[in-house]
């Protein structure tokens, strides 16, 4: 049983550019989610996916941030016209069956804009 | 919005030793999550509690969920050099209205733990 797989791993991106960020939920899971870390903090929650549906969004979800996940498989994060303050870990985390609160997450995808 | 309030904020332990640390609101909870997070890398899921008054194990892992429904304990038994990391505690919102839960979580600022072995 594979876990929850993010890439890339690490970012390192100048001011305006987009980037963007895959997760690879748990097979058999149809709930995504995505959280943004800072230092200091624990996750805070940006938005979430049952199957291809986005249910909820965060209001720390500028309209400079889209997420998709087309086939209610893997899912993306575009970032654009990045700022330094988005400069954080940003965290996959998927869940399905019975455990529905039970969220595993990812390794995250580490975010430096210079 | 609902905040979760962890404490201590850190805590250096010999290795042997036992540790606790909670996790309080002001609200309710119907859910309580634990989490491990080692650095550079995802939170890790330790314990989860549905059932207020529920203790449940996991290893050297014992977790309760508050009568209150307000709070929730971790403790570690027979501290080792690997439970180093942070320890989170985390919840899906109820809405006070409905009574609803939400499946985005609410996590505390964390609980950093240190082991001099």
């Amino acid at each position: 049983d594979t876990g929850v797989s993010q890439n890339p791993r690490h970012k390192i991106t100048k001011r305006g550019q987009n980037v963007t960020f895959r997760c690879d939920p748990i097979s058999e899971h149809n709930r995504l989610y995505w959280y943004r870390q800072t230092l200091g903090q624990g996750p805070e929650f940006l938005t979430y996916f049952q199957n291809e549906a986005q249910l909820e969004k965060s209001r720390l979800l500028s309209d400079r941030f889209s997420a998709e996940r087309p086939k209610g498989s893997f899912s993306t994060l575009e970032i654009q016209r990045t700022e330094q303050g988005d400069s954080a870990m940003y965290l996959c985390a998927s869940s399905g069956g019975q455990g529905f609160y039970e969220q595993y997450f990812g390794p995250g995808t580490r975010l430096t804009v210079t | 919005g609902q905040q979760l309030n962890q404490s201590p904020q850190s805590m250096f332990i010999q290795e042997g030793e036992d540790v606790s640390m909670n996790c309080t609101s002001s609200s309710i909870f119907n859910t309580w999550l634990w989490y491990k997070q080692d650095p550079g890398e995802g939170p890790v899921l330790l314990i989860a509690l549905y059932k207020a008054g529920e203790l449940t194990s996991n290893g050297r892992l014992t977790a309760q969920f508050g009568i209150t429904r307000k709070d929730s304990f971790l403790n570690i038994s027979a501290s080792i050099p690997s439970d180093v990391g942070i320890y989170f505690c985390a919840g899906p919102p109820v809405d006070p209205d409905s009574g609803a839960g939400s499946y985005q979580l609410t996590f505390g600022k964390g609980t950093k733990l240190s082991v001099i072995p």
